[in-house]
């Protein structure tokens, strides 16, 4: 079935830039949804449809898809950015939603 | 507000079954489609099962398939995962998620998410 591959982790200073990605072949036709997730916390939803921003999330964050890679960019990187983020997407092919492996952001 | 809550997680021994449940409220919760994803200690989201709203739409993850099934009772606003022939390869936090919007499929975002609820299979 379809495979969503991401960085294990990466670790970004504060103010800087992040960009994590999340390859799959032929990615940029589906349409990729990313989640935030911290310690003990649920998911959030904070890029959908490749780059739309649901409320309450700053516009630091953005998202694009292209080819066979989708990516997350976090801008001006703050503390409280440091967290899990998982890309998924629908694969009408095997009727399942996939989720990437999921990257670990350290703000150091 | 949208609320989510699970419930009937536990310990259970390999070859057990387990009944999970969410109530959901804050919302018409007919009109909008649920997904069971769950999360092994220390790992990643797992996709678990998806059920539309009127309940002619269900898929599920290769892993659970033919152990597990969702069911919804739009009535009482429930949403419920029964798991049969557990393993202990299932043991994992389970989460109830709703899709952002209402009438949307599968291929839309999950807008919201319970708290979770354990499941340990263990002997």
């Amino acid at each position: 079935s379809y495979v969503l591959t991401q960085p294990p982790s990466m670790s970004v200073a504060p103010g800087k830039t992040a960009k994590i990605t999340c390859g799959g072949n032929n990615i940029g036709s589906k349409s990729v949804h990313w989640y935030q997730q911290k310690p003990g916390q649920a998911p959030v939803l904070v890029i959908y449809s490749d780059s739309d921003r649901p409320s309450g999330i700053p516009e630091r964050l953005s998202g694009s898809n292209s080819g066979n890679t989708a990516t997350l960019t976090i801008s001006r990187v703050e503390a409280g950015d440091e967290a899990d983020y998982y890309c998924q997407v629908w694969d009408s092919s095997s009727d399942h939603v996939i989720f990437g492996g999921g990257t670990n952001l350290t703000v150091l | 507000e949208v609320q989510l809550v699970e419930s009937g997680g536990g310990l259970v021994q390999p070859g057990g079954s387990l009944r999970l449940s969410c109530a959901a409220s804050g919302f018409t919760f007919s009109s909008y489609t649920m997904n069971w994803v769950r999360q092994a200690p220390g790992k990643g989201l797992e996709w678990v099962s998806y059920i539309s709203t009127t309940s002619s739409t269900i898929y599920y993850a290769d892993s659970v398939k033919g152990r597990f099934t969702i069911s919804r009772d739009n009535a009482k606003n429930s949403l419920y995962l029964q798991m049969n022939s557990l393993r202990a390869e299932d043991t994992a936090v389970y989460y109830c998620a709703r899709i952002g919007v209402s009438y949307c499929g599968a291929d839309c975002p999950i807008k919201y998410w319970g708290q979770g609820t354990l499941v340990t299979v263990s002997s």
